[in-house]
């Protein structure tokens, strides 16, 4: 069945590093692929997606490309604020299903 | 405008309890899904609805767990003689279509701590 492997957390940095979170999927088929961002005391939220191979999603600073050959979806910013603290997940949807896979999630610490 | 919003927020169950949980999504919103997220994991899929009609119940982890939609809207997912491993967040979502290009909404969730 189709699963996703996310980075393991949590993760510290501090404000003004660069950011990567990886993330790999297994699922046959073409999916497509979410970044999905939780902050403190809100509800899940989506970050960016991209649903072909090679597509770039991009919001708030924060991009990921698709890329089949790998089968990954890495979450990257150049510099991150204490505003992005929060916990990201990882997450696909197969043609012809409407159902989202999940990764474990990623919480992201920033100290300024 | 208003979000997905899901009632109670918290909720205490003694073991063995039956429990119901209300889930009112975005007007206009055709489909609507559950969704169960143990501590420290990714939510994992319950069940989809269709306006009114249950699509997808592939994901519910027994018969003890029950999911009606019965006016395409409100939906409500209920729990029959509660147990430990079944305390978890749960986290309503709806969206306006079945494309890949609509978002799924997700309301702050249900957290069940059953006792």
């Amino acid at each position: 069945g189709d699963s996703v492997t996310q980075m393991e957390g949590p993760v510290t940095l501090s404000e003004e590093a660069f950011l990567t979170i990886n993330c790999t999927y297994t699922a046959t088929g073409y999916p497509s692929l979410f970044w999905y961002v939780q902050y403190p005391g809100e509800g899940l939220q989506l970050l960016l997606k991209a649903t072909k191979a090679d597509d770039k999603g991009s919001n708030k600073g924060f991009e990921a490309t698709y890329r089949k050959e790998t089968t990954s979806f890495h979450l990257e910013k150049g510099s991150v604020q204490v505003s992005d603290s929060a916990v990201y997940f990882c997450a696909l949807r197969n043609f012809g299903n409407e159902k989202l896979t999940f990764g474990t999630g990623t919480r992201l610490t920033i100290i300024p | 405008g208003a979000g997905v919003s899901q009632s109670p927020r918290y909720k205490v169950a003694k073991r063995g309890q039956d429990v119901a949980l209300r889930c009112d999504p975005i007007s206009g919103h055709v489909s609507l899904f559950w969704y169960q997220q143990a501590l420290g994991q990714g939510p994992e899929f319950l069940t989809y609805f269709q306006n009114e009609a249950q699509l997808d119940k592939s994901g519910l982890p027994s018969d003890r767990f029950f999911a009606e939609r019965p006016e395409g809207s409100v939906s409500t997912l209920k729990i029959q003689r509660t147990q430990q491993e079944d305390s978890a967040v749960y986290l309503c979502a709806s969206s306006q279509g079945t494309a890949a290009s609509y978002e799924q909404y997700f309301g702050p969730g249900t957290r069940l701590t059953v006792t």
